[in-house]
């Protein structure tokens, strides 16, 4: 149980284009989700935590224009890249909690983006 | 602030054991996890300790110390595949602050 699953696994795109990354957690309902940027060699840096229903809440430095979330429903979180940079190039990773177990998070397999 | 040490780089042999040790200082304490997390790939749950003692699982062992605010990872009967590295995460309140991680070569 407690499956987590990104698409796409991968990809690669032209600077000044937008990406959208999903996140679905395939055999539970997750209210809590969360958006994770990790560089190579460096552990991972959490970017927003995304609720059912509401308005993402957004780590200090994390510009909430350039990294939309959006989280529809139970299943479901999107994180879109706005206006690509090079710089943007990194893994992003998702991870939710259940609702019977707040503190364990459960990841996705991860999007490396790569911005040309 | 949140401020989590692991050593960064460790080896070891096939079959053998090893400790992965983590240190943290943060403001409010409601657990710890250790994390395995492969070259390339997401990572994965290994333990949670939110009281003070050893936990194990498998081959695998996680302890706590919340007074010295210290825990540490024991793996057992090392395998090739334990080659990768190990997040200690620290859940203050409610977001989780993960460590650099250490990685751990395992070596024939």
């Amino acid at each position: 149980g407690a499956v987590v699953s990104q698409h796409p696994s991968w990809v690669i795109c032209k600077s000044g284009t937008s990406v959208k990354i999903e996140c679905r957690s395939l055999d539970f309902q997750a209210t809590t989700m969360f958006w994770y940027r990790q560089f190579p060699k460096q552990s991972l840096m959490l970017m927003a935590t995304s609720n059912e229903g509401s308005k993402a809440t957004y780590e200090q430095g994390v510009e909430k224009d350039k990294f939309l979330i959006n989280h529809a429903s139970l299943t479901l979180s999107t994180l879109t890249v706005t206006s690509a940079h090079p710089e943007d190039s990194s893994f992003y990773i998702c991870s939710a909690v259940t609702s019977t177990s707040t503190d364990t998070q459960y990841f996705g397999p991860g999007t490396r983006l790569t911005v040309l | 602030g949140q401020n989590i040490d692991q050593p960064t780089e460790m080896t070891a042999t096939e079959g053998a054991i090893v400790q992965i040790n983590c240190t943290y200082q943060t403001s409010g304490f409601n657990g710890l996890f250790w994390y395995q997390q492969h070259a390339g790939e997401a990572p994965t749950f290994l333990s949670y300790n939110v009281l003070d003692g050893l936990e194990e699982k498998g081959r695998f062992s996680s302890f706590l110390s919340r007074s010295k605010g210290y825990s540490y990872l024991l793996l057992k009967e090392l395998q090739m595949k334990d080659s990768a590295s190990y997040l200690c995460a620290v859940l203050p309140y409610q977001k989780v602050t993960f460590g650099i991680g250490t990685k751990l070569q395992v070596i024939p």
